[in-house]
C-alpha cells in the first residue's frame, strides 16, 4: 500500500499569511485528494488534485483560497492562502483509489493553527 | 454515492467481539464497501473492503448480505488499542471517499 508523507506535520501561523503543505507518495498514483478535518469532526473533501490540469474543487472551496499543484504522479501541494483563525484545522492528503479497486490511503495530516 | 448510517458510539470490554453495523440503503451496483479506522492525530487507515458476502483479513471480518443494504464490521477480541473512530464508506472507481460521522468505539479494561 502507498505510504504518504506530509510536511509540515504542524504549524502555527499569523493571520493573513499563507502556508503550503507538501504531500509525497512513495509510488506513482493516479488519484490524489485533499481533505480537511476539524477537531472531533469527520473529514471533508476539499478537492481532487489532477495531474497536468487544474484541481477539481468541492462546493465551498475555491482555488483562490486553496490553490493546489500536482506536478507529477507522486507529489502534490495545497496552499492555504490569506489565513484566518477559521482555517485552523487538520489538512490531510490522500492517494490511491481508482478503477482497479485499490483503497485510498491517507497521510497523518498537517495540524494548522492560526493566531 | 450512497448515504451511510452507523451508530455514533459504542462501548466494549476488552476481549469481546465487536460488531459495527452500517446501513447504506441506496448503494449502487458498482460500489464497494470500505471500512477505515482513525486514531487521534493520525489519518484514516484502511481496514477492509468487500462487495458481497464475507471478507476476512488479519484484522477484521466484513459481512455484506445479498441485498447489500447494510454491512457489518466484526472485530474479534478487541483490546484497548482498538479504541478509535470507524468509518463505513461506499467506494466507486475514481470517485473520492466521502466521510460520514463514523462510530466512536471505546474499549474498556
Amino acid at each position: 500500500s502507498a505510504v504518504i508523507s506530509q510536511k509540515p506535520s504542524r504549524d502555527i501561523c499569523q493571520r493573513g499569511t499563507s502556508l503550503t503543505i507538501q504531500c509525497q507518495v512513495d509510488s506513482q498514483v493516479t488519484m490524489m485528494f485533499w481533505y480537511r478535518q476539524q477537531p472531533g469532526q469527520s473529514l471533508t473533501l476539499i478537492a481532487t488534485a489532477n495531474q497536468g490540469s487544474e484541481a477539481t474543487y468541492e462546493s465551498g472551496f475555491v482555488i483562490d483560497k486553496f490553490p493546489i499543484s500536482r506536478p507529477n504522479l507522486t507529489f502534490s501541494t495545497l496552499t492555504v492562502s490569506n489565513m484566518s483563525p477559521e482555517d485552523s484545522s487538520i489538512y490531510l492528503c490522500s492517494a490511491g483509489g481508482g478503477a482497479d479497486n485499490q483503497p485510498q490511503h491517507f497521510g497523518d495530516g498537517t495540524r494548522l493553527s492560526i493566531l | 454515492l450512497a448515504k451511510t448510517t452507523q451508530p455514533i458510539s459504542m462501548d466494549s470490554y476488552e476481549g469481546q467481539e465487536v460488531n459495527i453495523t452500517c446501513s447504506h440503503n441506496n448503494i449502487a451496483t458498482n460500489d464497494y464497501i470500505t471500512w477505515y479506522q482513525q486514531f487521534p492525530s493520525q489519518g484514516p487507515r484502511f481496514i477492509i473492503q468487500g462487495y458481497k458476502t464475507k471478507v476476512t483479513n488479519e484484522v477484521a471480518s466484513l459481512f455484506i448480505p445479498a441485498d447489500r443494504k447494510s454491512s457489518t464490521l466484526s472485530l474479534p477480541r478487541v483490546s484497548l488499542s482498538d479504541t478509535a473512530v470507524y468509518y463505513c464508506l461506499p467506494r466507486r472507481g475514481n470517485t473520492p471517499l466521502v466521510f460520514g460521522k463514523g462510530t466512536r468505539l471505546s474499549v474498556i479494561a
